[in-house]
């Protein structure tokens, strides 16, 4: 299956530090790429849908300012967590649609998840 | 996109075939069934998807009933791997750039 990677896998930092979290499409061209969180113990919730070329369109409750994302080239996108605080820490995936060779569908692959924590 | 229900939790025990099932009562005629897989820690991982049909890969079978109303997703011999938080995900597909919508999901637990 198609390859995402994140970087970096894992980040602690001090609270109001900026943080930037890159998500690759390793072997795929991606125009369009999603961003979730995922708090302890809880489902992933949809931040933000990232298309290349264009400003990303950010879910109801999520700060633009706050969360901005870059997706600038087919193969990746940014997300930098501006002025980070404690409340901020989870685990960030990022997600590239691909379309598949064999069917019409478009297939999301995964990132492994970046965690960040804010002290 | 329809709302999916699926129970909270499952055991498994080793080598036997695990049963998860999802409603989607409101599933429409236009989306699909996805199964996702998200063991600790880790970003989701994509197991198998269906329309309508029955489906089956190198990792599981997907069984939807033929009002489409619900389905169920067999792992025929679990290991102890295969423990993980299993998510039933019904979304529109082929072209349309739509996030997927995570609900609960079930933590399937397989027991040595």
């Amino acid at each position: 299956g198609a390859v995402v990677s994140q970087h970096p896998s894992r980040v602690i930092c001090k609270s109001g530090t900026s943080v930037k979290i890159e998500c690759r499409s390793l072997d795929f061209q991606a125009t369009t790429m999603f961003w979730y969180r995922q708090f302890p113990k809880q489902s992933l919730m949809l931040m933000a849908t990232s298309n290349e070329g264009s400003k990303a369109t950010y879910e109801q409750g999520v700060e633009k300012d706050k969360f901005l994302i870059n997706h600038a080239s087919l193969t990746l996108s940014t997300l930098t967590v501006t002025s980070a605080h404690p409340e901020d820490s989870s685990f960030y995936i990022c997600s590239a649609l691909a379309t598949s060779g064999r069917s019409s569908y478009n297939e999301q692959f995964f990132g492994p998840g970046t965690r960040l924590t804010v002290l | 996109d329809a709302k999916t229900t699926q129970p909270p939790s499952m055991d498994c025990a080793e080598g036997r075939a695990a049963n998860l099932p999802c409603n989607h009562s409101t599933i429409s005629g236009n989306e699909y069934v996805y199964w996702y897989r998200q063991i600790h820690s880790q970003g989701p991982q994509y197991i198998i998807h269906g329309l309508k049909n029955n489906e089956t890969n190198e990792m599981a079978s997907l069984i939807i009933t033929e009002d489409r109303k619900s389905s169920t997703l067999i792992l025929p011999h679990a290991t102890l791997r295969d423990t993980a938080v299993y998510y039933c995900i019904v979304a529109i597909s082929s072209g349309s750039a739509r996030q997927l919508t995570f609900g609960s999901g079930t933590q399937l637990t397989v027991l040595p």
